[in-house]
This record gives structure tokens, C-alpha cells and sequence, in this order.
């Protein structure tokens, strides 16, 4: 079973600041999910890695398959950005064992 | 882009009583799943569903639950006598791991209250 780690658990940033959420998990993968969830609850996914690096505007994920790690940036926050972020690993039948969230929240 | 559908978005029912959660999931993808969230606790996977039937199931997925893909487009998990602890977040998903994607949609979820 894979067990997934993030950290922070709660972060509080100023609007414009850098943020890292780092997350690890214990078993080999072949990819690795980036989740947002806002207050009401839907999940959207943001990334989907299996390697290096992918950006989708001020959002940045990075994966070292290696040392099992992933990290999700954001660059110049925003309160926007003030959500519940996940990572997720798939296992047998590609089913998705989350990590417990890292609650962002931006201030103005 | 496609999307899965949840309904409904809330629902109270008393303890002891059927609930059905209904999904569409997008209509190519090969994998469907459903998880589920209790409020302040992390995302649990329920069970799988692939080829028409199930996949795997956790230990959560006991003879009180069921799914069904009754004709072809709804994937439904009924829970057949609900208890307080049922209350919950449900979400549904698909995903078209299998094709060498493993990308997943996920509909916006159906919060139960069980009362």
C-alpha cells in the first residue's frame, strides 16, 4: 500500500509570495496526480506527471520518480489560489490513494 | 472538455433508508470509480468499476453498497441502509488509464447527511 505525505498541512502566504507543497510516497509510480479542492468540496485535477517538470501558467509541478517526490509551485499567488491541494498516486486498477491536502490560504 | 455529471449535489436522508448517488461518467473512458471524503478527512477510494464490473473495492465497500452501469451512460452507487456514518462527500470518476493515460475527471461530488 502506498502511503502518501504532504507538507505542508497549512500554509498561509501574502499575495505575491512563492509557494511549495511537497509530497512523498512510499511505493515506485508510474505517474503522479496534483489535485485543487475549493470550500464546497468539487475536485479539479491539475497535473498529471510521470517525469520532470510541467507548468501550466503560474502553477509549476515537479517529480523526481528516484527519490519519490513531487513538488507543486505557485508563482506569484493570488487569494484565488486559497484551496485544499492534493497529491494522489495511482495503484492496482490505476484507483488513487490521496495524501491528507495542504490547506493554502493567500491573504491580500 | 467533458465532464462527469453527479446527482444530486446534496442529499438528507434518515438513517436506515436507500440512497441512490447517480454519475455519468465521460462515455470513453474505460476506468470508473467512486470515492469518497468524510468531512475533514483525507479522499478514500471505494471501488472501481472496469469491463462491467467491479475491478476492486475496499474494505469500506461492504454488502451495504452496491454500483450498477445499468445502460451504459449512468454508474450509480446505491448504499442500501444508510447510517450516520455514511455522511459524506461521494465523488465520481473516470479515467482512461488503460490507454496509457492516467489522466482522471472527477464530477463535483454529492454531500450526504444522514440524519
Amino acid at each position: 500500500k502506498n502511503e502518501v505525505e504532504q507538507s505542508p498541512q497549512n500554509l498561509t502566504a501574502q499575495e505575491g509570495e512563492f509557494i511549495t507543497i511537497n509530497c512523498s510516497y512510499s511505493v515506485g509510480i508510474s505517474a503522479l496526480h496534483w489535485l485543487q479542492q475549493h470550500p464546497g468540496g468539487g475536485i479539479v485535477s491539475l497535473f498529471m506527471l510521470s517525469s520532470g517538470k510541467k507548468k501550466h501558467g503560474r502553477l509549476i509541478a515537479t517529480i523526481n520518480i528516484q527519490e519519490k517526490h513531487s513538488s507543486l509551485h505557485i508563482t506569484a499567488s493570488h487569494p484565488r489560489d486559497s484551496a485544499v491541494y492534493i497529491c494522489a498516486v495511482p495503484g492496482s486498477n490505476y484507483k488513487l490513494t490521496f495524501g491528507k491536502g495542504t490547506l493554502l490560504t493567500v491573504n491580500p | 472538455e467533458p465532464e462527469v455529471t453527479q446527482t444530486p449535489s446534496h442529499q438528507v436522508t434518515q438513517m436506515g433508508q436507500e440512497v441512490i448517488l447517480r454519475c455519468v461518467p465521460i462515455s470513453n473512458h474505460l476506468y470508473f470509480y467512486w470515492y469518497r471524503q468524510i468531512l475533514g478527512q483525507k479522499v478514500e477510494f471505494l471501488v472501481s468499476f472496469y469491463n462491467n464490473e467491479i475491478s476492486e473495492k475496499s474494505e469500506i465497500f461492504d454488502d451495504q453498497f452496491s454500483v450498477e452501469r445499468p445502460d451504459g451512460s449512468n454508474f450509480t452507487l446505491k448504499i442500501r441502509s444508510t447510517k450516520l456514518e455514511d455522511s459524506a462527500m461521494y465523488f465520481c470518476a473516470s479515467s482512461e488509464a488503460g490507454r496509457g493515460n492516467y489522466g482522471y475527471t472527477f464530477g463535483s461530488g454529492t454531500r450526504l447527511t444522514v440524519v
